[in-house]
C-alpha cells in the first residue's frame, strides 16, 4: 500500500462547476499537507500549506485536512480553464526541513 | 522575484554520454532538494543538500552525484545516462525555520532525452 493515495483521474468539469480532489494517506505522523498545482512540462507551484486538521481557504481555493480519516481534500470554486493542470498533494512528518512524500497527481480539465 | 531557475530547460543526451543539470536559487534557503520525475508519476527524491552536509536517498543509483558548490547553486551529474534515466528533473529549495517557509518552491524543471 502506498503511503498516499491519489486519484489520477482525468477529471473533466465545466467552467464555474465546484471542484473536488482528494488524497488519503496512511502515515497517521504526516501533520503538514500541501497542495501543489502542475503545468503541463512545468515544475509543481505551492497552492496551499496547512498544519494538522481543519479547513484553510485562499481566493477560490480551500484546503481540508481529517486527520481522523487520514483524508485531505482541496476545493476549487468557479473553476476556470486556467486551473486545468495536474494538483499534486503532498504531506511531511514535522515542520523544518522533512523528507516530503507526494501523491501521484489528478489531472483536470475544465472544459469553457 | 526570488525564484529558482533551472538550466538547460531541455537537454538531449546520447546514451552513456556524461551530463549535467544546474540550479539556482535567489531564496537564500538552506536546503535544495533534486527530484526525478516520471510522466503521471509522483516526484521522486534523489537526494538533498542541507547547506553542505549531502543526503543521499538509500534508492538513488550511484550513476547519479551531486555538487553544491555554495549556497546559491546546486548540479545534477548523470554520469552515465540510460534510456530510464529520461525523465524531468526538479530542483526544489526550502529554509528551515519552520511554518511557511521550510515548504518547498520548485524551478521550471529540465526534461532530460537520453537517445
Amino acid at each position: 500500500q502506498k503511503e498516499v493515495e491519489q486519484d489520477p483521474g482525468p477529471l473533466s468539469v465545466p467552467e464555474g462547476a465546484i471542484v473536488s480532489l482528494n488524497c488519503t494517506y496512511s502515515n497517521s505522523a504526516f501533520q503538514y499537507f500541501m497542495w501543489y498545482r502542475q503545468y503541463s512540462r512545468k515544475g509543481p507551484e505551492l497552492l496551499m500549506y496547512t498544519y494538522s486538521s481543519g479547513n484553510k481557504e485562499d481566493g477560490r481555493f480551500t484546503a481540508q485536512v481529517d486527520k481522523s480519516s487520514k483524508y485531505i481534500s482541496l476545493f476549487i470554486r468557479d473553476s476556470q480553464p486556467s486551473d486545468s493542470a495536474t494538483y499534486l498533494c503532498a504531506m511531511k512528518n514535522s515542520g523544518g526541513y522533512q523528507k516530503v512524500t507526494f501523491g501521484t497527481g489528478t489531472k483536470l480539465q475544465v472544459i469553457p | 522575484d526570488a525564484m529558482v531557475i533551472q538550466n538547460p530547460r531541455y537537454q538531449v543526451t546520447q546514451f552513456g554520454k556524461p551530463v549535467t543539470l544546474s540550479c539556482s536559487q535567489t531564496l537564500n534557503h538552506n536546503v535544495m532538494y533534486w527530484y526525478q520525475q516520471k510522466s503521471s508519476q509522483a516526484p521522486k527524491l534523489l537526494f538533498h543538500y542541507y547547506d553542505k552536509d549531502f543526503n543521499n536517498e538509500a534508492d538513488t543509483p550511484d550513476n547519479f552525484q551531486s555538487r553544491r558548490p555554495n549556497t546559491s547553486f546546486c548540479f545534477l551529474d548523470i554520469r552515465s545516462p540510460g534510456l530510464g534515466d529520461a525523465a524531468m528533473y526538479l530542483c526544489a529549495t526550502s529554509g528551515d525555520q519552520g511554518g511557511s517557509t521550510d515548504t518547498q518552491y520548485f524551478g521550471p524543471g529540465t526534461r532530460l532525452t537520453v537517445l
